[in-house]
């Protein structure tokens, strides 16, 4: 069955710590695919996107993730985590068959002093 | 100008009520959506308008109903909802790529 999954539920790093959430992918092609950031209550903000080309993707707040076709994988992943990168983290999909966002079941991040 | 905005922040509406929640981009996207979404859970997709009609309809209940009056605006009419159908509801715009996202609705059917 086509599914995007998050295997970690919650996460909690310590300020100043590297980050990396986990997204894996399961469809017949590549699809489009999206790193959602939600905080309590709020609407979602897109972090980053890949489509095709470079497999490292730059995104904003300093997020970046990497597209890794053999393992199926969207990994995100921050060098150094600030206390305000607290937050719901939702990794989504898009296929050419369905024009709208899939997501995962997301990631809650904890951020310790 | 990158926003999505919808109206109102907050409703709490009686099992008998009538209400509308509304949704307004000006980013010429010509795809629109409605997402439902539970405490804790990932937003599940309801409605897709692609060109101010309906494309995707996720089987969503009759209570709701989908409105797109034009390119800008969506709309989503709410009637006889049930305790269950309290949640926080999004709405989204796209052009070809990626998905904007309004603050949402947080209602609370009482």
């Amino acid at each position: 069955a086509q599914s995007v999954t998050q295997p970690d539920i919650h996460i909690t790093v310590s300020e100043g710590a590297s980050l990396e959430l986990r997204c894996n992918y399961s469809y017949g092609a590549t699809p489009y695919l999206f790193w959602y950031v939600q905080s309590p209550g709020q609407g979602l903000q897109l972090l980053l996107k890949y489509f095709s080309g470079d497999t490292l993707v730059q995104g904003i707040k300093g997020f970046e993730a990497e597209f890794k076709r053999s393992q199926s994988s969207f990994n995100l992943r921050k060098p150094s985590v600030h206390w305000s990168d607290a937050a719901e983290y939702f990794c989504a999909v898009v296929t050419t068959g369905r024009r709208a966002l899939t997501f995962g079941s997301g990631t809650r991040l904890q951020v310790q002093p | 100008d990158t926003e999505v905005t919808q109206t109102p922040k907050h409703l709490v509406m009686g099992m008998t009520n009538k209400k509308s929640l509304k949704c307004e981009q000006h980013m010429g996207h010509r795809a629109m959506y409605w997402y439902k979404q539970k405490a804790k859970k990932p937003p599940e997709l309801m409605f897709v308008y692609s060109y101010e009609k309906l494309s995707i309809n996720e089987s969503v209940p009759s209570r709701f109903s989908p409105e797109c009056p034009n390119s800008s605006l969506l709309n989503l009419h709410l009637h006889a909802l049930q305790p269950e159908d309290s949640a926080l509801y999004l709405c989204a715009s796209s052009g070809n790529t990626e998905a904007f996202f309004g603050q949402g609705t947080r209602l609370t059917v009482v």
